[in-house]
């Protein structure tokens, strides 16, 4: 089954514990992305992967780390985490091309208190 | 900047009756548009997409959305709503090909009353 599969799905953490969400597709995309869900905000792309070992930022990177060291792994890293970081994360994949549309985990809600 | 634009936080309608989520956007160029949904605790799942030609795309679960180009808008719509597509709707805009960007609106919650 094509999917993309985020780890932990839930986790309350305190401020300054360094955390790390894995995300892993199984679709053999090039591109990957993850996003912070605010309400109100809508989705905000914090960090996107066009293919292995080539990342950039997105909209709202600070805080936040990325590594695409292969294909089907996109691990978001928050080095120092803080309570702004409180969020639902979502990690996405797709074929590289603008038109195609994205596959998305199912979410990771993070806490930090 | 480009944008998009989700104007209704909560639409209601009663089960039968025909649905608008409205999204209009603001993106240079030719934009890839795109509609997702998202049920509580699940991703966002693809509906339907516009990527050229005809202005009236069909999509999941009976979905249909119209891009109209002169305003700007592309309506999501359903002939007749069900219960079940009680959820939240996200409107996205890729401002063309080859682009790593995808522009989400803010999301309008879609309430079917039986």
């Amino acid at each position: 089954e094509a999917q993309v599969t985020q780890n932990p799905r839930y986790l309350i953490t305190v401020t300054g514990k360094k955390l790390t969400v894995t995300c892993s597709q199984n679709m053999n995309h090039e591109y990957m992305s993850w996003y912070r869900q605010d309400p109100g905000l809508g989705l905000r792309q914090i960090y996107y992967s066009m293919n292995v070992e080539v990342t950039d930022k997105g909209d709202v990177p600070e805080g936040y780390k990325v590594s695409r060291k292969e294909k089907r792994n996109f691990p978001l890293i928050l080095e120092s985490p803080s309570p702004n970081q409180t969020s639902l994360y979502f990690c996405a994949s797709s074929l590289w091309e603008g038109y195609q549309p994205q596959h998305f985990g199912d979410g990771t809600r993070l806490s930090i208190l | 900047a480009q944008s998009v634009a989700q104007p209704e936080d909560q639409v209601n309608v009663a089960e039968g009756n025909p649905l608008t989520v409205k999204c209009t956007y603001s993106v240079s160029g030719n934009p890839y548009l795109f509609w997702y949904v998202q049920y509580p605790n699940r991703g966002l799942q693809f509906l339907l997409k516009y990527i050229t030609g005809d202005n009236l795309v069909k999509g999941s679960y009976g979905f249909e959305a119209e891009f109209n180009k002169s305003q700007t808008s592309f309506h999501l719509k359903k002939p007749s709503a069900l219960v079940s597509d009680s959820a939240l709707y996200f409107c996205a805009v890729s401002p063309g090909y080859n682009t790593d960007k995808l522009i989400f609106g803010t999301g309008t919650r879609l309430q079917v009353f039986p």
